[in-house]
């Protein structure tokens, strides 16, 4: 079935560090791909997404590219803040018998000052 | 922007009571989606709605769990009965479209405590 793998379970920085977040997907169909961060005491919000492959989305800083041929979607971001801090979760929809968006296990983020 | 609402924010109930989540999608949104994360732990697909019924459901929405939104008001999750292992955080989601590019906006999530 389809899956999103992030195998980073937290990752700490100083502020201005530079961010990668790995996150490697799997499906037999043609999927739209996401970044969803996560507030303490919040519901997801969309960060990004990018729908056709080989693409870059972006926002606030944050970037990712959409590879097909190694089926991943890493996070990247220059200079992390510590506003920043907050759980990052790469998420997939593609249409394979439905169109549920699945989930990775997610990746905390903490900046520090 | 868009905001989706979920009531109660925090729900404590005795393990075979029954339950109901609530949740105020956005406004012009088709599809509701419901979402469950036992603490530190991902997100899990949990079912999801459109005109009257259940598209799609995950093996985790089991047949003690049911969905409704009678006449276009909440969109309700309802547990009966509850078992311990439903102590979870509940986020309800809704989209416009169901397309593949269509974003999920997620509602603050409701804390159900099954003691």
């Amino acid at each position: 079935g389809d899956s999103v793998i992030q195998m980073q379970g937290q990752v700490t920085l100083s502020e201005n560090d530079f961010l990668f977040i790995n996150c490697t997907y799997s499906t037999t169909g043609y999927p739209t791909l996401f970044w969803y961060v996560q507030y303490s005491g919040e519901g997801p919000q969309l960060l990004l997404q990018v729908t056709t492959a080989n693409n870059k989305g972006s926002s606030r800083g944050f970037e990712a590219t959409y590879d097909k041929g190694t089926t991943s979607f890493h996070l990247q971001k220059t200079s992390v803040q510590e506003i920043d801090s907050a759980v990052y979760y790469c998420a997939m929809r593609a249409w394979t018998g439905g169109y549920k968006v699945v989930f990775g296990s997610g990746t905390r983020l903490l900046v520090s000052p | 922007g868009p905001k989706v609402l979920q009531i109660p924010s925090h729900q404590i109930i005795d393990m075979g009571q029954m339950v109901t989540l609530n949740c105020d999608p956005v406004s012009n949104h088709l599809y509701f989606y419901w979402y469950k994360q036992i603490l530190g732990q991902q997100m899990e697909f949990l079912v999801n709605f459109y005109n009257g019924k259940v598209m799609e459901k995950s093996k985790l929405f089991k047949d003690q769990f049911s969905v409704e939104r009678p006449d276009g008001s909440y969109f309700t999750l309802k547990i009966q009965p509850t078992a311990l292992e439903d102590s979870a955080v509940y986020f309800c989601a809704s989209s416009y479209d169901r397309g593949g590019n269509e974003r999920l906006f997620f509602g603050h999530g409701t804390k159900l405590s099954v003691l």
